[in-house]
């Protein structure tokens, strides 16, 4: 049974500090995408990449938010520097894309910044 | 671009009531309607879905029907049991896009 991971599940920083997010997607999936939830706005699309180029990064602020894919198997998401308001649970999710349809999330990662 | 709308925001039924959820979208071109369970700190989970060229879809005591001209969708569970309680979310897919709706928190009453 082929999930999406993450790491790390649990992050605490203070406010300044760096935070960088992982995700290995499903091998073969062509789709990566980066959500955050939080209580007040539900789930946000941030950024989504298709065969490792970013197609929409629109959701982030763009001054300290930054999403990338080095390779087929790793995308990660950065924030820096890291605000209280950032507090939230980013999942990341993997699909094959349009034809396909399917999206299948990962476990996300909770952040708390101090 | 799309938006998806969800009511209720939320229900509570009597065990093996039926529960319906609904949603609707603004894009024409929308093709793919997936549905998410997601437990209390767990990652939501993909329980059905449905194609644009298909009016409805059933697996055990899920259904989901769809409504192209209308632009909705819904999401039917029958005989509720304690552990459908969760929060349901709805999705449209447009291009590459995902767009989801708000969520339903739905409590099942032993």
């Amino acid at each position: 049974d082929a999930r999406v991971t993450q790491t790390p599940r649990d992050k605490v920083t203070e406010m300044g500090q760096e935070v960088t997010m992982r995700c290995q997607p499903i091998l073969g999936h062509n789709t990566v995408f980066w959500y955050r939830q939080t209580m007040m706005q539900g789930l946000e699309l941030l950024a989504y990449f298709r065969n490792r180029a970013p197609l929409d990064d629109s959701g982030m602020p763009k001054d300290r938010f930054s999403a990338e894919m080095p390779d087929a198997t790793l995308a990660t998401l950065k924030i820096q520097p890291s605000e209280p308001r950032d507090s939230a649970v980013y999942f990341c999710a993997s699909g094959l894309g349009p034809s396909r349809g399917e999206q299948l999330f990962g476990p996300g990662t909770r952040l708390t910044v101090l | 671009g799309e938006n998806v709308e969800q009511h209720p925001s939320t229900l509570s039924v009597q065990e093996g009531d039926s529960a319906v959820i609904k949603c609707t979208y603004s894009d024409s071109a929308s093709n793919y309607f997936p549905w998410y369970k997601q437990e209390l700190g767990k990652r939501p989970q993909l329980i059905i879905d449905i194609r644009s060229n298909v009016g409805e879809k059933k697996d055990q005591r899920i259904a989901v029907t769809l409504n192209k001209t209308a632009k909705h969708f819904s999401l039917h569970i029958t005989e509720t049991q304690p552990e459908d309680s969760a929060v349901y979310f709805c999705a449209a897919r447009a291009g590459n896009q995902f767009y989801f709706g708000t969520g339903t928190s739905l409590t099942v009453i032993p």
